[in-house]
């Protein structure tokens, strides 16, 4: 099974700041990664699919990149509605798996 | 509007059987690819299992803790998908959620909690 490590598992950050969340996997994905945001008590919310296509809706200030086994997410200028935890989820091969997950906090 | 209801959610005692349900609308459901995803209180999320398409062959995949306990089907003639949760443990207590396998569209919740 492919294992999701993301990095760091909390991150403290100011309005207006650029952050960088990092997920690497266990063995080679190609491309198939999405990134999730997900807010106290609410479903999780798409961001990014096949690892840097922006889902439909999604502010361009995301963007994501990497392939393989090394990914990155980035948040340029942070909003207050930003502040969210935010998860990588591998689809290359079954079971399909989630980071653990980085908690992205006001400072 | 795409819309994904779950249901079913309740407390369990370790080793009972509970059914969820996930009614779908505003899409073809028939032809969509549908997953179950749980989330424990507190923690990350964690993928359960996924059902294909009946023109895809409807199979299943499941994740190790939940495989052989677990089931996943699908009614299309009521846009509905189920999960089967049987042996429930304490270690099931989750968040349950349904979702389109693109992860498009996700349901709001149900939670399971299984203790005596």
């Amino acid at each position: 099974d492919i294992q999701m490590t993301q990095s760091p598992s909390t991150l403290s950050a100011s309005v207006g700041d650029r952050v960088t969340i990092t997920c690497r996997a266990s063995q080679s994905i190609n491309i198939w990664l999405a990134w999730y945001q997900q807010k106290p008590g609410k479903a999780p919310n798409l961001l990014i699919y096949k690892a840097s296509s922006l889902e439909s809706g999604v502010p361009s200030r995301f963007s994501g990149s990497g392939s393989g086994t090394e990914f990155t997410l980035t948040i340029n200028s942070l909003q207050p509605d930003d502040f969210a935890a935010y998860y990588c989820q591998q689809y290359n091969s079954y079971p399909f798996s989630f980071g653990q997950g980085t908690k992205l906090e006001i400072k | 509007e795409v819309q994904l209801v779950e249901s079913g959610g309740g407390l369990v005692k370790p080793g009972g059987s509970l059914r969820l349900s996930c009614a779908a609308s505003g899409f073809t459901f028939s032809v969509a690819w549908m997953s179950w995803v749980r989330q424990a209180p507190g923690k990350g999320l964690e993928w359960v299992g996924r059902i294909k398409s009946k023109t895809d062959g409807g199979t299943t995949d499941y994740a190790a803790p939940v495989k052989g306990r677990f089931s996943i089907s699908r009614d299309d003639s009521k846009n509905t998908l189920i999960l089967q949760m049987n042996s429930l443990r304490a270690e099931d207590t989750a968040v349950y959620y349904c979702a389109t396998d693109d992860g498009r569209h996700w349901g709001q919740g149900t939670l399971v909690t299984v203790s005596s």
